[in-house]
């Protein structure tokens, strides 16, 4: 069974940093390309960033490029984001969302970890 | 562009018919078939239901149904059940430096 798990999340003051995690079982995580999302009451879905198999190439939505950080440990199968300068805006729940090469949608997502940023 | 446009509820009687529309632009939806469509209950993770704008996953139930004309995408669920009841999402991809535009979301409420 494909499972993503997402680790790591909590109440961080603006202008601090987190690191989520997000845990793959279930399938051959190196062949897959992975990709994060966060989702807020307000805005909605929002694609946040991407990573490909070989964890050389990565992609950020301008909203978090520059602040956040995506990497992976294929031998760890393991999936990571690194969040630093955290606005306000950056409160959501993120997800990690596998995606096979060569295709456009996600098919597995993780239940999702709750980052608030607050004063 | 900034989000594709959904209708924010859509309601049917079990064993009805409802379509979702979702609508974007010349420059998204309307230029090629990569559309997608997520449900997701309360508190759980999104779950794909069709990919490609037709696509069903293996396992997803024929009950849902997609489809596309011009600009606009749309997700159609027959036979409506109580399950059914959740938030539903369009989405494109796309190959500007957004990549994905997702849809404003749609509540489905089985009467």
């Amino acid at each position: 069974e494909v499972q993503l798990v997402e680790s790591g999340g909590g109440f961080i003051q603006p202008g601090g940093s987190l690191r989520l995690s997000c845990a793959a079982s279930g399938f051959t995580f190196s062949s897959y390309e992975m990709n994060w999302l966060r989702q807020t009451p307000g805005e909605g879905l929002e694609w946040v960033s991407y990573i490909n198999s070989g964890d050389d190439t990565t992609y950020y939505a301008d909203s978090v490029k520059g602040r956040f950080t995506t990497s992976r440990d294929n031998a760890k199968n393991s999936l990571y984001l690194q969040m630093n300068s955290l606005r306000v805006e950056d409160t959501a729940v993120y997800y990690c969302a596998r995606k096979l090469y060569g295709t456009t949608y996600f098919d597995y997502w993780g239940q999702g970890a709750l980052v608030t940023v607050s004063s | 562009q900034s989000a594709l446009t959904q209708p924010a509820s859509v309601s049917g009687s079990p064993g009805q018919s409802i379509t979702i529309s979702c609508t974007g632009t010349s420059s998204d939806v309307g230029s090629h078939n990569r559309v997608s469509w997520y449900q997701q209950h309360p508190g759980k993770a999104p779950k794909l239901l069709v990919f490609d704008v037709t696509n069903r996953p293996s396992g997803v139930s024929n009950r849902f149904s997609g489809s596309k004309s011009g600009n606009t995408a749309s997700l159609t669920i027959s036979a409506l059940q109580a399950e059914d009841e959740a938030d539903y999402y369009c989405t494109s991809f796309t190959n500007t430096r957004v990549f994905y535009f997702f849809g404003t979301g749609t509540k489905v409420t089985v009467l």
